[in-house]
């Protein structure tokens, strides 16, 4: 069966520290990757997905970068953070056949920007 | 651009009670539907996926229906039980692999 690792799972940075949080998926080969950031009240965010090995889509211009440096590796990272990047980071993955698209998520990581 | 809003933002009732959850879009071109819960401070999990060819899934206590023509889904829950009491988001999955999410339905199921 697939399982979805994040970590860490909590994090608590300085504005102005460098961030980098890891997604890793077992069970599967070739997943769509997706990072979300979730804010406190409000709905899921998407800001990058990737279709394969060092294949990045950003959604939104924002303070954040990911990689893919491995098939079922990806990687969230900011080289200063902000306090606005504080929230709910989740990684989720999909394979698509045919018309057949569904979603799994991670148990996320909380980040705190102080 | 896609547009996932999900009425009403929180719903409130007693155990054993039949609810509906809804969720509409802007877009009809969708793959598929997919409704996920979340707890708090917890990851989503999904619940149910209906593809664009379909009207409706059922598991168990649940069932959702799928409505392209007029961008609707409900999600039915039958016999509300406390341990239901979650975030319900329901999202769409439109080209490239690309879903939309809606804000969410908090719900909260009194014993």
């Amino acid at each position: 069966s697939q399982t979805i690792h994040q970590w860490p799972a909590t994090l608590v940075q300085p504005v102005g520290s460098p961030l980098s949080l890891e997604c890793t998926v077992e069970g599967t080969s070739n997943p769509n990757l997706y990072w979300y950031r979730q804010a406190a009240g409000r709905g899921l965010q998407l800001l990058f997905y990737s279709v394969g090995i060092g294949q990045i889509s950003s959604e939104v211009p924002q303070n954040l970068s990911a990689s893919r440096p491995q098939d079922r590796q990806f990687i969230l990272s900011s080289k200063k953070l902000l306090l606005s990047d504080s929230g709910f980071y989740l990684c989720a993955w999909s394979v698509q056949a045919g018309s057949y698209n569904e979603q799994f998520f991670g148990p996320g990581t909380r980040l705190t920007v102080l | 651009k896609q547009e996932v809003t999900q009425i009403p933002a929180a719903l409130s009732v007693p155990e054993g009670e039949n609810l509906v959850l809804n969720c509409s879009f802007t877009d009809s071109a969708i793959y598929n539907l997919q409704w996920f819960r979340q707890d708090p401070g917890k990851g989503l999990t999904s619940l149910l996926l209906i593809q664009s060819s379909q009207r409706e899934q059922t598991s168990g206590r649940l069932n959702a229906s799928l409505d392209k023509s007029s961008g609707r889904s409900t999600l039915y829950i039958a016999a509300s039980q406390p341990g239901d009491s979650a975030t319900y988001l329901c999202a769409v999955v439109a080209g490239f692999n690309k879903f939309y999410f809606g804000s969410g339905t908090k719900l909260n199921v009194k014993p």
